[in-house]
C-alpha cells in the first residue's frame, strides 16, 4: 500500500470551476511536496509545506499535521490547469514518497 | 538559465546493451536525483546524490549504477538494459535534501 493517496485519481471539470484535490499519508512529515507533471511529461514543483497554508496565484495549497491530510486547490480553473498533480511526502533522508497522481482535464 | 538539462529525450535499446543518460543543473544545487516513473507507480527513486562526491541508492537501484562527475552533473548509467527498465527517467536537482525539486524534461526509454 503507497504511504501516499491521492483522491480522485481522475477530474474532469469545466472552466471557472473551483477545484479541489486531496493527498493523505500514512506517516508524520516534516514537509509535503506538490508537483504538476503537464501533458508534454515535463514536472514543475508548485508548492513545499509542513504547516497551514500557501499561496500562489490561483493555487492554493494547505496541510493539517494532525489529520495527515493535504489539498491542493485551484481557484478559476483553465484549460492550461489540465495535467497530472502529484503529492510527495518526504521520507527517511533524501528518499520522497509519491503519490500516483491526480488527473485532472479542464474543458471550455 | 537552463535549468536542469536532460540527454537523450529518447532510447530505443536492445536487451544487453548499454547506454548512460547525462543530466547536468546549472543552478548550483548540491543534491541530484534520479527517478523512474512508470504507469500506476508513483515516482520511484533510483539513486540520488546529497552533495559532490557522494552518492546513495534509492528505492529501485538493481540494475544501474551512477557517477557525480561534478557539482553540475549525475550520469546514470545501464550496463546492460532489460525490458523491465522500460520506462520514463527523470533526473531532478534541489539547493539542499529539504528544498523544492527541479525536474529535468525526461527521457523514454524502451527496451526490446
Amino acid at each position: 500500500k503507497n504511504e501516499v493517496e491521492q483522491s480522485p485519481q481522475n477530474l474532469t471539470a469545466q472552466e471557472g470551476e473551483f477545484i479541489t484535490i486531496n493527498c493523505s499519508y500514512s506517516v508524520g512529515i516534516s514537509a509535503l511536496h506538490w508537483l504538476q507533471q503537464h501533458p508534454g511529461g515535463g514536472i514543475v514543483s508548485l508548492f513545499m509545506l509542513s504547516s497551514g497554508k500557501k499561496k500562489h496565484g490561483r493555487l492554493i495549497a494547505t496541510i493539517n499535521i494532525q489529520e495527515k491530510h493535504s489539498s491542493l486547490h485551484i481557484t478559476a480553473s483553465h484549460p492550461r490547469d489540465s495535467a497530472v498533480y502529484i503529492c510527495a511526502r518526504p521520507g527517511t533522508a533524501s528518499k520522497l514518497t509519491f503519490g500516483t497522481g491526480t488527473r485532472l482535464q479542464v474543458t471550455l | 538559465n537552463a535549468g536542469v538539462t536532460q540527454t537523450p529525450k529518447f532510447q530505443v535499446l536492445k536487451t544487453g546493451q548499454s547506454m548512460t543518460l547525462q543530466c547536468a543543473q546549472d543552478m548550483n544545487h548540491n543534491s541530484m536525483y534520479w527517478y523512474r516513473q512508470d504507469p500506476g507507480m508513483g515516482l520511484r527513486l533510483i539513486y540520488y546524490s546529497a552533495s559532490e562526491g557522494t552518492t546513495d541508492k534509492g528505492e529501485v537501484p538493481n540494475g544501474y549504477n551512477v557517477s557525480r562527475l561534478n557539482k553540475r552533473e549525475f550520469s546514470l548509467r545501464l550496463e546492460s538494459a532489460a525490458p523491465s527498465q522500460t520506462s520514463v527517467y527523470f533526473c531532478a536537482s534541489s539547493e539542499t535534501e529539504n528544498s523544492p525539486l527541479h525536474f529535468g524534461n525526461g527521457t523514454r526509454l524502451t527496451v526490446t
